[in-house]
């Protein structure tokens, strides 16, 4: 059964960098066709889709997010992580990871972690 | 860019009761339209891919159908644990595009 764990801070002070680590259990995130990816979900409610990273290692990005995330990983410890630099109260969201599922031109996430709140304030 | 919009915003139902939810995409997105369950404090969990394939476990009383640009989801018996917020989820990939719907609340009447 494959499982994910988000973990990091829980505050962050506006201009600093957010940093998130998700810790895969049960599936190797460099085997198979899949994208592991950050989800997050702003207090309206709406989730937003922030970036992926292939298990071939290439990361790409929401073009709205995408001059300040960096995603990467460490296959040794099976682990992805996500950095979101000069944040705002804008950035106070529940982040996810989540696998993509890759499929004839079809991408849909399943399993989800259980999320994590991250509240940008000083 | 392929937006994407889901109504009802929030509906009000009744154990037993038939519930449609539909979702519309800007251009045709073939049939790359997903459907998600997400309960208060948890986690989206996928319900529906490829518009109308349940995922594996999923109960038979939800479905999903439509291509283009038109789908809808439906529960067919509402039981007392399918009150949630329910999105639909597009991928495209020229340009890279995954963006989920507003969702649609379903609460008790």
């Amino acid at each position: 059964q494959v499982q994910l764990q988000e973990s990091g801070p829980g505050l962050v002070k506006p201009s600093q960098t957010l940093s998130l680590i998700c810790t895969v259990s049960g599936a190797s995130i460099d085997r198979g066709n899949y994208y592991w990816s950050w989800i997050r979900q702003s207090a309206g409610k709406e989730l937003e889709w922030i970036g992926r990273i292939y298990t071939s290692g290439t990361a790409s990005y929401n073009p709205s997010l995408k001059s300040r995330v960096t995603i990467s990983r460490d296959t040794s410890r099976n682990q992805f992580s996500l950095e979101l630099n000069s944040v705002t109260a804008a950035d106070t969201a529940i982040y996810f990871c989540a696998r993509g599922v890759v499929w004839l031109g079809n991408i849909w996430f399943d399993p989800w972690g259980q999320g994590t709140l991250v509240t940008v304030t000083s | 860019d392929i937006h994407m919009t889901q109504s009802p915003s929030s509906l009000s139902a009744s154990v037993g009761d038939r519930v449609t939810i539909t979702c519309q995409a800007s251009q045709g997105i073939s049939r790359n339209l997903n459907w998600y369950q997400q309960k208060t404090g948890k986690a989206p969990k996928l319900l529906i891919y490829d518009a109308s394939t349940l995922d594996t476990g999923v109960a038979s009383r939800f479905s999903g159908s439509g291509s283009g640009t038109d789908f809808t989801f439906t529960i067919s018996n509402l039981q007392p644990e399918d009150f949630a917020t329910y999105y639909c989820q597009h991928y495209g990939n020229l340009p890279l595009r995954i963006t989920f719907g507003p969702g649609t609340k379903v609460d008790v009447k």
